[in-house]
């Protein structure tokens, strides 16, 4: 058990809807990353939080965002859902400079 | 990052020990290899990582060429858990980054299942 928890587990969005998706880091962890995994594809990197602050962003739209609280935990939205969007959403935690990010169990979004 | 290239798939024998090889012949010196895996369902798990010696924790085994261009994980008494995606990353240390935990770039990676 890598302490990391995600919630919701499961969650089905319909077209042009809005979700929130929900992170809580290993306990002393402070940075928190957030991927998105096709089926069938590697996990694919969308951001980066630390403290507080978006640090990293990968190949996204604006309609995914996040943030973080002053606990760590973090948040990932994503606005105007699109079918593309179905996906396993997986946070990962990790605490500089250590080098290990460890994983979530995901929430998996389906969108109808 | 540097790629990296694994075979989609491979079989082991439970028991016997599991060789994944992982080519990255682009790499550079300040890059480190590092592996995760995949079990059906669950968030990937860290494994390991080294940057040019040999490396092994209670896990597996991590072993790097010496021109660094290729390794190998090993698994040395696989067992049926074994059983799962195994991805190659290369990706620079996040020590000495002035605070910057680098991401993450998966591959397909290789499924590696493990037969009784």
């Amino acid at each position: 058990d890598a302490g990391v928890t995600q919630s919701p587990t499961h969650l089905i969005k319909t077209r042009g809807q809005q979700v929130t998706l929900r992170c809580s880091p290993k306990s002393g962890h402070d940075t928190v990353s957030w991927y998105q995994q096709a089926l069938g594809q590697g996990p694919q990197f969308i951001f980066q939080y630390y403290e507080e602050e978006e640090r990293q962003r990968g190949n996204f739209p604006d309609r995914f965002s996040g943030h973080q609280y002053p606990n760590y935990s973090s948040e990932l939205n994503v606005n105007a859902l699109l079918l593309g969007d179905s996906a396993l959403y997986l946070c990962a935690s990790s605490v500089i400079p250590r080098d290990e990010q460890y994983f979530g169990p995901g929430t998996r979004l389906t969108v109808t | 990052d540097a790629k990296t290239t694994q075979p989609p798939s491979m079989d082991c024998a439970e028991g016997r020990a599991a060789n994944l090889p992982c080519n990255h012949s682009t790499i550079s010196g300040n890059e480190y290899v590092y592996w995760y895996r995949q079990i059906h369902s669950q968030g990937p798990q860290y494994i390991i990582h080294g940057l040019k010696n040999n490396e092994t924790n209670e896990m597996a085994s991590l072993i790097i060429t010496e021109d660094r261009k290729s390794s190998t994980l090993i698994l040395p008494h696989a067992t049926l858990r074994d059983t799962a995606v195994y991805y190659c990353i290369v990706r620079r240390s996040t020590k000495n980054s002035g605070g910057s935990n680098y991401k993450l770039t998966f591959g397909k990676g290789t499924l590696l299942t493990v037969n009784p």
